[in-house]
């Protein structure tokens, strides 16, 4: 296993399009999150997996934002009618949960940088 | 709400300095995580530690220690003997568990930037 894998590594689009980006987390993990950072920022949290359950969104996930993890595996994130605000790196990240349900950390990807001309 | 600060926004060192990166946290949980992540220009968060909130003991590692001072809210990152290779944003995150999935969002603060310069 590689890690958490994320692709396209870059996109650019034009304001109005849409645009999906992908996850693979790592396989035995069960809980993935997406996050979204911006230039100077620390990440922040949008959205989070458990299996293929969307447990929690974020005030962030506007409804032009969607996530999916149909099989409880991979996951999709896209994007409606792009602005120029959304531009960002929106990364992703998985983790197992062990005896009592603790994370025992989070593996992130290599992230998606989103650019909205 | 929980916040992470990270009042340094950019350090530089010449090589083969000391740097310590500082992290101040605030929380009403009593359980709770405290990471530190670097990011290379690459991009990818690299994990490097890990502590919950009952175990004060600091931690070092090669050349990588960490303050953490419950009484001070704080969780330090000291790196002895910089190198080039140092040079990224470093990253401090707190984790406590919300709801009733009992999963832990991640509260990251704003980074510091390190410059190693040779």
């Amino acid at each position: 296993d590689t890690g958490v894998s994320q692709d396209p590594r870059h996109k650019i689009t034009k304001r109005g399009q849409n645009v999906t980006f992908r996850c693979d987390p790592i396989s035995e993990h069960n809980r993935l999150y997406w996050y979204r950072q911006t230039l100077g920022q620390g990440p922040e949290f949008l959205t989070y997996f458990q299996n293929e359950a969307q447990l929690e969104k974020s005030r962030l996930l506007s409804d032009r934002f969607s996530a999916e993890r149909p099989k409880g595996s991979f996951s999709t994130l896209e994007i409606q009618r792009t602005e120029q605000g959304d531009s960002a790196m929106y990364l992703c990240a998985s983790s197992s949960t062990r005896d009592r349900g603790v994370d025992y950390g989070y593996t992130f990807g290599s992230g998606t940088r989103l650019t909205v001309v | 709400a929980q916040k992470v600060t990270q009042a340094q926004t950019e350090i530089s060192v010449v090589e083969k300095e000391d740097v310590t990166l500082d992290c101040v946290y605030e929380t009403r949980d009593t359980t709770y995580y405290l990471f530190w992540y670097k990011q290379p220009p690459s991009g990818e968060l690299v994990f490097l530690i890990r502590r919950n909130s009952f175990d004060e003991q600091n931690e070092i590692s090669g050349r990588y220690s960490w303050n953490f001072q419950k009484s001070t809210s704080s969780f330090n990152f000291t790196i002895t003997a910089s190198q080039v290779v140092d040079s990224a944003v470093y990253f401090c995150a707190l984790s406590e568990k919300r709801g009733d999935t009992g999963r832990r969002a991640l509260t990251f603060g704003s980074g510091t930037r390190l410059q190693v310069q040779p």
